[in-house]
């Protein structure tokens, strides 16, 4: 059975940093891409990041670059996201999705929230 | 980046009826890779179609998705009391990926 589970969210204040991660198991993590994609409360998705299954190639939304850095590492099958500079925006559930290159997202975690308040 | 937009952003109907849910894209979509998917409240999303018209494992056939280029369809055509969700269309041909502001069915 395909698990994503998310952990490392919680409250942080305007400016700060937060360390995402997801810890992935019932597939072949090494022959996946990852993404983060987020859902701000009562709001729609947003793909957030994502890395390619050796981790050469990284994308990133407008909204995030530059602040935000993903990453994995493969031989503990786990993804993780950076945040920094974080933002009250930056409120959201956020999720760790899968997929094979060129295709669909295929399994979601069940999501950590991420709260930017003072 | 591929801006997504979904029409229209509520649509009230009953069970048995038809929806029509529609996501224009602001590029053409490489190699029809838009996908659809359905999300209830305190749930992740669920891939319903791919590549523009194929249903994903265990879809049920009520639902079908059309179109290619800029202009997309998803149909469900006799709506069942757990199909009242919001909905969203995925890019995925071109990065960065991105999502249609969603479509809410309610019930009438």
């Amino acid at each position: 059975e395909v698990q994503l589970v998310e952990s490392g969210g919680g409250l942080v204040q305007p400016g700060g940093s937060l360390r995402l991660s997801c810890s992935a198991s019932g597939f072949t993590f090494s022959s996946y891409s990852m993404h983060w994609v987020r859902q701000a409360p009562g709001k729609g998705l947003e793909y957030v990041s994502g890395i390619s299954s050796d981790g050469g190639g990284t994308t990133y939304a407008d909204s995030v670059k530059g602040r935000f850095t993903i990453s994995r590492d493969n031989s503990k099958s786990t993804l993780y996201l950076q945040m920094s500079s974080l933002r009250a925006e930056d409120t959201a559930v956020y999720y760790c999705v899968n997929s094979m290159v060129g295709a669909p997202f295929d399994y979601w975690g069940q999501g950590t929230l991420v709260t930017v308040s003072s | 980046e591929i801006v997504l937009t979904q029409s229209p952003g509520t649509l009230s109907l009953s069970p048995g009826e038809r929806a029509t849910l529609s996501c224009r894209a602001s590029q053409s979509v490489s190699s029809s890779s838009l996908a659809w998917y359905q999300q209830k409240p305190g749930q992740a999303p669920r891939l319903l179609i791919y590549g523009a018209s194929s249903r994903a494992s265990g879809i049920p056939d009520r639902f079908s998705g059309s179109g290619s280029g800029t202009d997309f369809t998803l149909t469900i055509s006799r709506l069942e009391p757990e199909d009242f969700a919001v909905y969203y269309c995925h890019q995925y041909g071109r990065s960065p990926r991105t999502f249609g502001q969603g479509t809410k069915v309610e019930i009438k």
